[in-house]
């Protein structure tokens, strides 16, 4: 069975654009949450998605917004990009969504702002 | 506020030998706590977990310990493999928040010497 896919796996933007990030859970899971990574540091939990609810956000400016669709993929949104937004993005599912479980990641989006 | 602390960022532990990984956490409304190993420009690989109601839980060469009332755990591998090689995060979540975000710690780099 596939894990976690994510698209693309490297992006290159320059500040001010805007970006869309893509994650496939794993089959019949339908919790979806994204993280950043920056360098040096754990994954900061950004967003969660279940039954195309939102079920959590972390600590990150309006900028960031991300959707879940139907078939339970999920996209991230960042606008007005900066520099501090260069960061290794994972997305991460979960049968339940509801904790007190594992969950599982993707290999992520390596985003570079210029 | 770093809640989930892994105050050693590197260690060094001959083949063979047993590997001891620790993480503090200061949030009493943590009652699940997980591992997860990353290998460079892969996504991070769960390798067990542990609810507060337990004080132990094994999965082969890994058993993680939990002392809730010094809020600390650990991940002891014996014996320690070169594929063992890897940072290792401990990660935190409170199943009465009502989502599943997990905290995680900065990352310990363990290297297993041949």
């Amino acid at each position: 069975d596939a894990g976690v896919t994510q698209s693309p796996t490297h992006l290159i933007k320059t500040r001010g654009q805007h970006v869309t990030l893509r994650c496939s859970p794993i089959s019949g899971h339908k919790s979806v949450s994204w993280y950043q990574q920056v360098l040096g540091q754990g994954p900061q939990f950004i967003f969660q998605y279940y039954e195309k609810e939102e079920r959590g956000r972390g600590n990150f400016p309006d900028r960031f917004s991300a959707r879940q669709f139907p078939n339970y993929s999920s996209e991230l949104n960042v606008n007005a990009l900066l520099l501090g937004d260069s960061a290794l993005y994972l997305c991460a599912s979960s049968f339940r969504g509801g904790g007190n479980q594992p969950q599982h990641f993707g290999d992520g989006t390596r985003l570079s702002i210029l | 506020d770093q809640q989930v602390k892994q105050n050693s960022p590197s260690l060094s532990v001959q083949e063979g030998r047993i590997s001891i990984l620790n993480c503090d956490y200061t949030n009493s409304m943590f009652d699940y706590f997980l591992w997860y190993k990353k290998y460079p420009a892969e996504g991070p690989t769960f390798l067990i977990s542990i609810s507060s109601i337990k004080d132990k839980n094994e999965d082969g060469r890994f058993t993680v310990f939990l002392n809730k009332s010094a809020k600390h755990l650990s991940l002891h591998i014996v014996p320690s493999q070169p594929g063992d090689s890897a940072v290792y995060f401990c990660a935190a979540g409170a199943s009465n928040f009502g989502n599943e975000k997990l905290t995680f710690g900065t990352g310990t780099r363990l290297t297993i010497i041949p």
